[in-house]
């Protein structure tokens, strides 16, 4: 099991909105930042978000990222086809000194 | 830009040790935490350790009494090494770049991966 929880998947139709929860405690996102990554079968993880909410350069607005207490949630809007994929939360924990992420969520585009 | 290259064996028999080693390009080696991930078959991505230039470590603690990371800085290279392998250990294996630190208020913490290599696979079968 992980210390971050997230449900295993989320779907919605294409120009749909989504959203992806992450649910850790205090000793993680209660004290620690939030990103955000999404991974394409057969290719490298992809930095979505960063400290909560920020867009590395070259990522789409339609993703967004929020975080409230222990739990944070990552938005994805407008829909299309090739944001089918996994993504996943990660995060430090300070009291374990280790990364953590999420179990991950496989999102389908109906 | 910065770039990741990584490499090291791909097949390994119970016990032995996996060794990848991942080399830095395009940037400067201090200043980051250089980290290692893996996802078995069929499993979400675990987070398995981290190597600063200056040689500090963490460490996933389930993985922590058969793992060591090492640094090389005239090469801008780091290396993982994991003992007793067993078939648990097939997974693919990427390298990445951490920035991390305490904000400003010194009590909330960022981390994040933002650069990463195109992983390994690496087999664990008798």
């Amino acid at each position: 099991q992980s210390f971050l929880t997230q449900p295993p998947s989320v779907s919605a139709a294409p120009g749909q909105k989504v959203t992806i929860s992450c649910s850790g405690s205090s000793s993680n996102i209660g004290s620690s930042y939030v990103s955000w990554y999404q991974h394409l079968p057969g290719t490298a993880p992809r930095l979505l978000i960063y400290v909560n909410d920020k867009r590395p350069s070259g990522i789409s607005d339609r993703f967004s990222g929020s975080k409230s207490g222990t739990s944070a949630t990552l938005a994805i809007t407008g829909l299309q086809t090739e944001d089918e994929a996994d993504y996943y939360c990660g995060t430090w924990d300070v009291s374990l000194t280790a990364g953590l992420f999420g179990g991950g969520t496989k999102l389908t585009v109906l | 830009q910065v770039q990741l290259q990584q490499w090291g064996a791909g097949l390994l028999k119970p016990s032995e040790t996996l060794s990848l080693t991942c080399a830095v390009y395009g940037e400067s080696f201090s200043g980051y935490y250089w980290n290692w991930i893996r996802q078995a078959p069929g499993k979400g991505l675990e987070w398995i350790g981290e190597i600063n230039h200056s040689g500090s470590t963490n460490y996933n603690p389930s993985l922590k009494s058969r793992v060591s990371t090492s640094v090389d800085t005239s090469k801008n290279q780091f290396s993982l090494r994991l003992s007793s392998v067993t078939a648990a250990d097939t997974a693919v294996y990427y390298c990445a770049r951490a920035i991390q630190d305490y904000d400003n208020s010194g009590y909330y913490y960022y981390y994040y991966m933002d650069v990463w290599g195109e992983g390994t696979t690496v087999t664990v079968s008798s």
